[in-house]
């Protein structure tokens, strides 16, 4: 079956405009986590997802991100005013149930936004 | 804070080397450990990942790691680098916090002929 995807794969912006990131899980997915990659650094976690419920949203650096996953599959990060600091790879991640480590995620190729 | 450190951000071997990639977690309850690799323009690929069963977890692509609590490490191991293993690895840890993961800075492994 098909994995996660994402899109676009390639963004560019213009510092203050606002862009929306999209997440297609695994299908039956239950749990969708979002990351943020800067360059030559770790994933780092932004907010999670168990279906429709946004659970945790602590990593979200501040009040110009915004996550949804309004019927509990699709989800979309929404960054608004981007600034040159959200210059990063954005991750997708979906896993099949909602326990903590009972369940591998797994990760889409990334949305690679540059905001210039 | 919990973390997790990945000594050294680039390890380079010759093809047939033994590759060692070290990780390193801070805490006193051993979490969830896993190591994955992302190959260029690619999504993060599980390895494999420890979940207490076995303190030598075996993995994909001929990689073990093995979980040593005294030692708060989860080095990832493999006998024989093929020039296919270059990529970036990321050791990461669940369960500290929910289930998020929380990943080490990664370690650029590059193979030479």
């Amino acid at each position: 079956g098909a994995g996660v995807s994402q899109s676009p794969r390639y963004k560019v912006a213009k510092r203050g405009q606002d862009v929306a990131l999209r997440c297609d899980p695994i299908s039956g997915h239950v749990s969708l986590f979002w990351y943020q990659q800067a360059l030559g650094q770790g994933p780092e976690f932004l907010t999670y997802f168990q279906n429709e419920a946004q659970l945790d949203k602590s990593g979200l650096p501040s009040d110009r991100f915004f996550a949804e996953r309004p019927e509990g599959s699709v989800s979309t990060l929404k960054i608004q005013r981007t600034q040159q600091e959200d210059s990063a790879v954005y991750l997708c991640a979906s896993s099949l149930g909602g326990g903590v480590g009972e369940e591998t995620q797994y990760f889409g190729p990334g949305t690679r936004l540059l905001v210039l | 804070a919990q973390s997790v450190t990945q000594l050294g951000s680039h390890v380079s071997v010759s093809e047939g080397a033994l590759v060692l990639l070290r990780c390193n977690y801070s805490s006193s309850v051993p979490p969830y450990l896993f190591w994955y690799v992302q190959y260029p323009n690619q999504g993060l690929q599980l390895l494999l990942k420890y979940t207490s069963a076995a303190t030598l977890v075996k993995g994909i692509n001929g990689f073990e790691a093995e979980f040593k609590k005294s030692e708060t490490s989860f080095h990832l191991t493999k006998p024989s680098a093929h020039m296919s293993d270059a990529a970036e690895y990321f050791c990461a840890a669940e369960g500290w916090a929910g289930n998020m993961l929380t990943f080490g800075g990664g370690t650029r492994l590059m193979v030479k002929p």
